[in-house]
């Protein structure tokens, strides 16, 4: 069964700083990676996603993610963050079965200070 | 706005009870996600629906079912609910791309509170 790390439960990062939330997926024929994101009190909204092509993709917020297929990671990167970035975020998998259920990791939540 | 409804937004009901958890999907998307939020267990995919049939099972209790009716909304019933039911409980809907899977729309979710 497919399976979703997050081995950073929370990250404090100060403003303007670059950060990065690391995610590793157990290995899979052919896996669909995910980056979401959750406001307070908020539901879950897609960040960006990697279901094939180029290994970088990116968001319109300034995220960006890379998938390495060699070390099954899936890392999310920005170069500099926002006060308003302070969320919980959320890596998930989905495999080619008939569901494409997302599994998702445990969260990191990422702490903006001023 | 993801387009995807929850109804209610917050429940608060006894041990023993039984609720019914309601989803709207987006206009149309066949596919229904369930999945339940709580602090020890994180989210889980509980079930999913496709065009009114069942298409995979999670880790979903035998207390709880769930269906999608043909105006493919979907309905999640919760029974014999046990304070450890307590969480958000979260659908998504679907529609597949061409590459097959398609992006998930997540609802603002129900929060359950079982006292």
């Amino acid at each position: 069964a497919q399976s979703v790390t997050q081995l950073d439960s929370q990250v404090p990062v100060f403003e303007e700083a670059p950060v990065e939330l690391r995610c590793n997926y157990s290995s899979s024929v052919s896996v669909y990676l995910f980056w979401y994101v959750q406001y307070p009190n908020q539901g879950l909204q897609l960040l960006l996603k990697y279901l094939s092509g180029s290994t970088l993709v990116e968001s319109i917020n300034g995220f960006e993610a890379e998938f390495n297929k060699s070390q099954t990671s899936f890392h999310l990167r920005k170069p500099s963050v926002h006060i308003s970035d302070t969320a919980e975020y959320f890596c998930a998998v989905s495999d080619s079965d008939s569901s494409y259920k997302l599994i998702f990791g445990s969260g990191t939540r990422l702490l903006v200070r001023p | 706005d993801s387009g995807v409804t929850q109804t209610p937004k917050h429940l608060i009901t006894a041990t023993g009870q039984r609720v019914t958890l309601r989803c709207s999907p987006r206009s149309g998307d066949l596919s229904v996600y369930w999945y339940q939020q709580s602090l020890d267990q994180g989210l889980q995919f509980l079930i999913h629906y496709y065009n009114g049939e069942e298409r995979a099972k999670g880790n979903i209790l035998e207390r709880f079912s769930a269906q999608q009716f043909p105006d493919l909304h979907s309905e999640l019933n919760l029974s014999s609910l046990e304070l450890g039911d307590s969480a958000l409980y979260f659908c998504a809907s679907s529609a597949p791309s061409g590459q097959g899977i398609g992006e998930q729309f997540f609802g603002p979710g129900t929060r359950l509170t079982v006292l």
